[in-house]
């Protein structure tokens, strides 16, 4: 089975710009996350979504950051304006119902300049 | 302070030698995740663990509830482990649930 993806694999963009990044979970994994490391520190929650609902977006920093999964599918987090303390890697993870098991994706690495 | 502490934060080896990876949480937990992340890769799940002892080939963990202690032992360690070893745990109850990070331990083996 295909893993999950994320992109784009990097993105460096100016402070206050927007960015969108996209998460393709595996096919049929109900449940996707949200995660961020910022440099130095520990890979943090931002959000969870089983299938298109929010189950949990306690992790999301403040309302630029705006999560949806169009029809339980695909994922996208939008950072809308981008600032400097956004940098950092955004990684989206997929887990099936009734299973504790995650699948990771790459990660996006953002660096807002 | 972190719900969950990793020790060492970074570590270098020999090709070889029997490595030891520890982790410590303050919460109570339901699940405990080993992950691993090499250079500019993505996160592989390694284990998860909710009592006991799991093995893998070279990698082992343990897990102690009862001391709220796990480690992550690789025996003969060779220079592909080289890698970013991150402890995780499950909190809450029920399997869809997030996960909180440990710092991760940076694994360094050279030949």
């Amino acid at each position: 089975e295909a893993g999950v993806t994320q992109f784009p694999s990097h993105s460096v963009i100016e402070k206050g710009q927007t960015v969108t990044l996209r998460c393709d979970p595996i096919s049929g994994h109900d449940n996707l996350y949200w995660y961020r490391r910022v440099m130095g520190k520990e890979i943090k929650f931002l959000l969870h979504f089983v299938k298109e609902s929010k189950q949990d977006e306690s992790g999301m920093p403040n309302n630029r950051f705006l999560a949806e999964r169009t029809g339980g599918t695909y994922s996208t987090l939008k950072v809308q304006p981008a600032e400097l303390e956004d940098s950092g890697v955004y990684f989206c993870a997929s887990s099936k119902e009734g299973f504790y098991g995650y699948t990771f994706g790459s990660g996006t690495r953002l660096t807002v300049v | 302070k972190n719900e969950v502490e990793q020790s060492p934060q970074n570590l270098t080896a020999q090709e070889g030698e029997f490595i030891t990876i520890n982790c410590s949480y303050s919460v109570g937990i339901s699940a405990l995740h080993w992950l691993q992340q090499h250079p500019g890769g993505g996160i592989v799940s390694l284990f998860m663990l909710s009592s006991g002892k799991k093995k893998h080939g070279r990698l082992i963990a343990t897990i102690n509830i009862q001391e709220k202690h796990s480690s992550l032992h690789i025996t003969a360690s060779h220079p592909r482990d080289s890698a970013v070893y991150i402890c995780a745990v499950n909190t809450d109850t029920g399997t869809a649930s997030k996960l909180t990070f440990g710092t991760g331990t940076r694994l360094q083996v050279t030949l």
